[in-house]
């Protein structure tokens, strides 16, 4: 039973355009809400990640929009580029608790 | 600068053979961690290491066991591998548990026939 359920599993986009991945969790002792990024034959690398007590972060085209009550946390890759072509993992953690991944999000970026 | 460094990179065992898989660490972290990659799964915590001289189990810790040989390094044994543990292994590092970042090695390819 995963606790944090991501969607889609795959995701095409052209280039420029707007890649959004969501995520939905059941617990709400989780308090921190990383996204990784993961390239293949390589390791998970942190994005960008997020507390509860903001409901938006942005790195760059990078964003993170938070929904506390509807428990639900999406990241927004803007302009996107086919070096954004990558794995995206979303993630959450209850304090003094590891990490919980979801599914993973297998994004194309077309030129 | 190595940071998370996994070996072997691939492996092919036979259905009841064992072997470890290494990993190590130069980041001075104190928490290390092992995970299995499976396709639409995401990342599914086997063991953890809070601190040298610890482990405690994650969340899929049947048939493997570890060890925290120092502050540096954390194997991963597969004492009778099946062909279920056929995946794609993490060995990740933090400052501790409760830190935010966790640093990712390059991965250890396995297929059990």
């Amino acid at each position: 039973q995963q606790q944090v359920k991501q969607s889609p599993q795959s995701l095409i986009v052209q280039k420029g355009g707007i890649s959004i991945i969501n995520c939905a969790y059941e617990n709400t002792a989780f308090d921190y809400f990383p996204w990784y990024q993961q390239f293949p034959g390589k390791g998970p690398a942190l994005l960008i990640a997020i507390r509860p007590d903001v409901s938006e972060k942005k790195e760059g085209r990078f964003t993170i929009s938070f929904n506390k009550s509807a428990k639900q946390f999406s990241l927004h890759i803007m302009d996107s580029q086919p070096g954004d072509s990558a794995t995206y993992f979303c993630a959450a953690r209850a304090a003094g608790n590891k990490l919980t991944f979801g599914g993973g999000t297998r994004v194309l970026v077309k030129p | 600068n190595a940071g998370v460094t996994q070996t072997p990179k691939f492996q092919v065992l036979k259905t009841g053979q064992s072997m470890t898989l290494q990993c190590a660490q130069d980041m001075n972290h104190n928490s290390m961690y092992w995970y299995r990659q499976d396709p639409g799964m995401g990342l599914r915590l086997i063991y953890y290491s809070a601190s040298e001289g610890t482990t405690d189990k994650g969340e899929v810790p049947n048939g493997y066991n570890v060890s925290r040989l120092n502050k540096r390094e954390f194997s991963l044994r597969l004492e009778s591998a099946a062909p279920s543990q056929t995946s794609v292994y993490f060995c990740a590092s933090s400052e501790q548990v409760l830190n935010t970042e966790a640093f990712f090695g390059q991965g250890t390819r396995l297929t059990v026939v």
